[in-house]
């Protein structure tokens, strides 16, 4: 079946302005999480959507947000780029959820200049 | 807060000899831990998880609760091994919390 795909992969941005970042999780899979991963904090947890619903949020700034559609693909928004947002954002999806077994995508790497 | 720790940024080892990736948790309660790897140029994907007590590429990992620890174990190192090994938990309904993640590095 086919992987987790997350688009673009690779993007750069100006600070102060907006990316979305998009994930298609693998089909039948309903829990889409998304993570930032930077060589000093590794990987942090920003948000689980299943079904359409936000089940958990990170500790991250309101200027992180997310959302979920019917079909399962999931997009994250981040507002006003600080330098400090460039990272790796990895999507992870499964079944029902963070104790299932996490299928990652190749992440998107952000860049903001 | 619940937290992991891998005390090891890096990890060399010879081909042949015995492997073991450390972490110890910060939880009082019975959480759900597991082992992911991430080998070059691929994604992070699940090596095991405690409750399956599975052994996976030659990889074992016990639970020891009075310690708080999830150590990952093989006794043999192969050069396929190399790659980075985050371990994380979850108690509940709460989001996955990883280490910072181990780099093996199996020397020829």
């Amino acid at each position: 079946k086919a992987g987790v795909t997350q688009t673009p992969r690779y993007l750069i941005k100006t600070r102060g302005q907006q990316v979305t970042l998009s994930c298609s999780p693998i089909s039948g899979h309903r829990s889409v999480s998304w993570y930032q991963q930077t060589p000093g904090q590794g990987l942090q947890f920003l948000f689980e959507y299943f079904s359409e619903t936000q089940r958990n949020k990170g500790n991250f700034p309101g200027r992180f947000s997310g959302r979920q559609f019917s079909n399962s693909r999931s997009e994250m928004n981040v507002s006003t780029l600080e330098l400090g947002d460039s990272a790796l954002y990895l999507c992870a999806s499964s079944r029902w959820g963070t104790t299932d077994e996490q299928y990652f995508g190749p992440g998107t790497r952000l860049t903001v200049t | 807060a619940q937290r992991v720790t891998q005390p090891e940024k890096l990890l060399s080892v010879f081909k042949g000899a015995p492997v073991e990736l450390k972490c110890n948790y910060s939880y009082s309660g019975s959480p759900e831990l597991f082992w992911y790897v991430q080998y070059s140029r691929q994604r992070l994907q699940l090596l095991l998880r405690h409750i399956s007590r599975e052994s996976i590429k030659g990889f074992t990992a016990d639970l020891n609760k009075g310690e708080t620890s999830f150590h990952l174990k093989k006794p043999f190192a192969q050069e396929e091994d190399s790659a980075m090994y985050y371990c994380a938990l979850i108690w509940g309904n709460t989001p996955l919390v990883f280490g910072k993640g181990t780099r093996l590095s199996v020397i020829a």
